[in-house]
């Protein structure tokens, strides 16, 4: 049980475009989503957090109108990269908890691999 | 910041040994938990210790919680080529978040 999953699992786009990643919870429902980002070698960075039905909370340092985040259902939070550069290139997790707040354990999306040329 | 930090950055093993990480943060916490990551994948939940726990185990993984040193340790036992991977120890702080070091990484040779 407590699958997650990611769509799509790799992009690659070019600069200037947007992009939507999903994160989808298959067995619970979530109503705490993470958005996580990870360059090479390095721990992954909170970037988000979102309940449904609500705006997410943004990260300090973390550009809320570039990185576009959408919970609108309890299985379902997409992140938008708009107008992405290749400095936006990099591995973005989700990951979904099905309680909020608590001292719960979250389940990780596979990730996403985007590649901005 | 809350974050884990965990040493070594790197172990190399060979199959059989036992593998320890060591991880430790700063302030107080309500739990920790360790996760493993594979190459290119997302995170896979290891084991969740509490705050008023100090030891807990899972299969082959031995985890131990310091509160007083606020360090943690993992301890895999009987290591096997497949349990190469990156693990990361994440402190839950009271604003419900998991905050990620940068790892260490366990190569485990046949």
């Amino acid at each position: 049980g407590a699958v997650v999953s990611q769509h799509p699992s790799r992009v690659i786009c070019k600069s200037g475009t947007s992009v939507k990643i999903e994160c989808r919870s298959l067995d619970f429902q979530a109503t705490t989503m993470f958005w996580y980002r990870q360059f090479p070698k390095k721990s992954l960075m909170l970037m988000a957090t979102s309940n449904e039905g609500s705006k997410a909370t943004y990260e300090q340092g973390v550009e809320k109108d570039k990185f576009l985040i959408n919970h609108a259902s309890l299985t379902l939070s997409t992140l938008t990269v708009t107008s992405a550069h290749p400095e936006d290139s990099s591995f973005y997790i989700c990951s979904a908890s099905p309680s909020v707040g608590g001292p719960y354990e979250q389940f990780f999306g596979p990730g996403t691999r985007l590649t901005v040329l | 910041s809350q974050q884990g930090e965990e040493d070594p950055q790197a172990l190399s093993i060979q199959e059989g040994e036992n593998a320890t990480m060591n991880c430790s943060y700063k302030t107080s916490i309500n739990n920790l938990q360790w996760y493993r990551q594979n190459s290119g994948r997302g995170l896979v939940h290891l084991i969740l210790i509490r705050s008023n726990e100090r030891e807990k185990h899972s299969g082959r993984l031995r985890v131990t919680l310091d509160t007083s040193k606020k360090s943690s340790s993992l301890l895999i036992t009987a290591s096997r080529a497949a349990d190469t991977a990156s693990y990361f120890c994440a402190p839950w702080d009271s604003n419900y978040k998991l905050t990620f070091g940068k790892g260490t990484l366990l190569t485990v040779n046949p």
